[in-house]
């Protein structure tokens, strides 16, 4: 069974639709919580970072992370046809030593239709 | 543009050849990450470089290696390639100033490489 599991779409909605996005995982060392956007044929870029359970907003995006459910959610508002990618959910933990290993989710593409 | 470079952008090779993939990280990072990402495993953490020094390591194989510089810029060495190398290669930095991680990993454009 995967550290991180993600539903891997593809989820295709109409222009406008609120989009959830959702990981689940079991390795419950993890700590902090985020959010990539890859686009086709592009390294992924950082949507959203979080580290305590509860929400965080940032524009039309906001990010739930419940840690007692092992759960974590991508919400998008009004959601656009540019917002059409694959979105990858990554957790950490601190690692003895230091070091950062972000273990993804495999990804889930939504396709946002006019 | 999130500042990485990565070359180069295609890579096509034989199996049992050796390839070098070159990352140069944003300026002023100190930390630089390797990803492999293919279709059936996703995106794989393979080896952190923390100013010079291996930080953390991830499921990279024994024909993987990898280094960075005094300049800070990496280099991935794929050896005795096999079919099932063929993949995305992506190098991240971040500042992780204080070497203890959780900065934020920006990503490069990739490598992407196919083993005939």
């Amino acid at each position: 069974q995967k550290e991180v599991e993600q539903d891997p779409g593809p989820l295709s909605v109409p222009e406008g639709a609120i989009v959830s996005l959702n990981c689940t995982y079991s390795n419950s060392a993890f700590q902090y919580f985020m959010w990539y956007r890859q686009y086709s044929r592009k390294g992924p870029e950082l949507l959203m970072y979080t580290y305590s359970s509860g929400n965080k907003e940032d524009g039309r995006f906001t990010a739930q992370v419940d840690k007692s459910s092992k759960y974590i959610s991508l919400f998008i508002r009004d959601s656009q046809p540019s917002d059409s990618a694959t979105y990858l959910c990554a957790m950490t933990d601190i690692l003895t030593g230091g070091g950062n290993k972000l273990t993804f989710g495999t990804g889930t593409q939504l396709k946002v239709e006019l | 543009d999130s500042g990485v470079t990565q070359t180069p952008k295609h890579l096509i090779t034989a199996t049992g050849q050796r390839v070098t993939l070159r990352c140069s990280p944003r300026s002023g990072d100190l930390s630089v990450y390797w990803y492999q990402q293919s279709l059936d495993q996703g995106l794989q953490f393979l080896i952190q470089y923390y100013n010079g020094e291996e930080r953390a390591k991830g499921n990279i194989l024994e024909r993987f290696s990898a280094q960075q510089f005094p300049d800070l810029h990496s280099e991935l060495n794929l050896s005795s390639l096999e079919l099932g190398d063929s993949a995305l290669y992506f190098c991240a930095s971040s500042g992780d100033r204080a070497g203890v991680g959780l900065d934020t990993q920006y990503f490069g454009p990739g490598t992407r490489l196919t083993v005939l």
